[in-house]
């Protein structure tokens, strides 16, 4: 199917360990972006990338990391998860109509 | 840090009723103004968008006002439905050609039979 998958759709790690969260386009869109959605702050851009082996910082990047080694890719890796991290994150990527957003992970840090 | 702000925080509106979503920005990097919609569970979805080109775009119940000088635009939802209940984000773009976009903190609309 067309479009843009994350998975997995929820999580529940451990505070200190590292968890990586996938999400992967059909399209070829060069730009792809994480946010992190909370109540009270919206969504907020995490790392953003503009082509493969090209990414960015956003606004709230401490904690994470982000590669990207095939256009169709872009996993979020935690790599020592906080309980501040706790959160639904969404991958995004960005084509000629506009945003297109994943489903979104639902991750808690206990 | 660029900011959009966006109010009201909830709103509930009967059946039937206007819902009406502000937003205001400091600054952009790109003329185009969209609204996501958003159902629990789910992603962010465009729901319309504008260009300051016009002061006003309308798609179906679905109304983007702009007012350029005072850097506001606006979501009427006309005919409000149960099945409007979502959460609403306006939101413009910055970083200019990353076209980064910069959400408001959203606006979770209750339409009430």
């Amino acid at each position: 199917d067309a479009g843009i998958t994350q998975s997995p759709r929820y999580k529940i790690t451990e505070t200190g360990r590292q968890v990586t969260l996938m999400c992967h386009q059909t399209w070829s869109h060069s730009y792809m972006f994480w946010y992190r959605q909370d109540l009270g702050h919206g969504l907020r851009l995490i790392y953003y990338s503009a082509a493969a082996d090209i990414t960015d910082k956003g606004e709230v990047p401490d904690g994470y990391v982000v590669s990207r080694s095939k256009t169709e890719n872009f996993p979020l890796t935690l790599e020592s998860a906080t309980r501040s991290q706790t959160s639904v994150y969404f991958c995004a990527s960005r084509g000629d109509y506009g945003y297109t957003f994943g489903s979104g992970t639902r991750l808690t840090v206990v | 840090q660029q900011q959009v702000k966006q109010s009201p925080q909830s709103l509930i509106v009967q059946k039937g009723g206007i819902s009406i979503i502000n937003c205001a920005y400091e600054n952009t990097a790109f003329d185009y103004f969209p609204w996501y919609q958003q159902f629990p569970g789910k992603g962010p979805a465009l729901l319309i968008a504008i260009r300051p080109d016009v002061s006003e775009k309308k798609e179906g119940r679905f109304t983007i006002s702009f007012n350029k000088s005072a850097k506001q635009f606006s979501l009427h939802i006309m005919d409000s439905q149960p099945g409007d209940s979502a959460t609403y984000f306006c939101a413009t773009y910055s970083g200019a050609g990353s076209y980064q976009l910069t959400f408001g903190k959203g606006t979770k609309l209750s339409v009430i039979p």
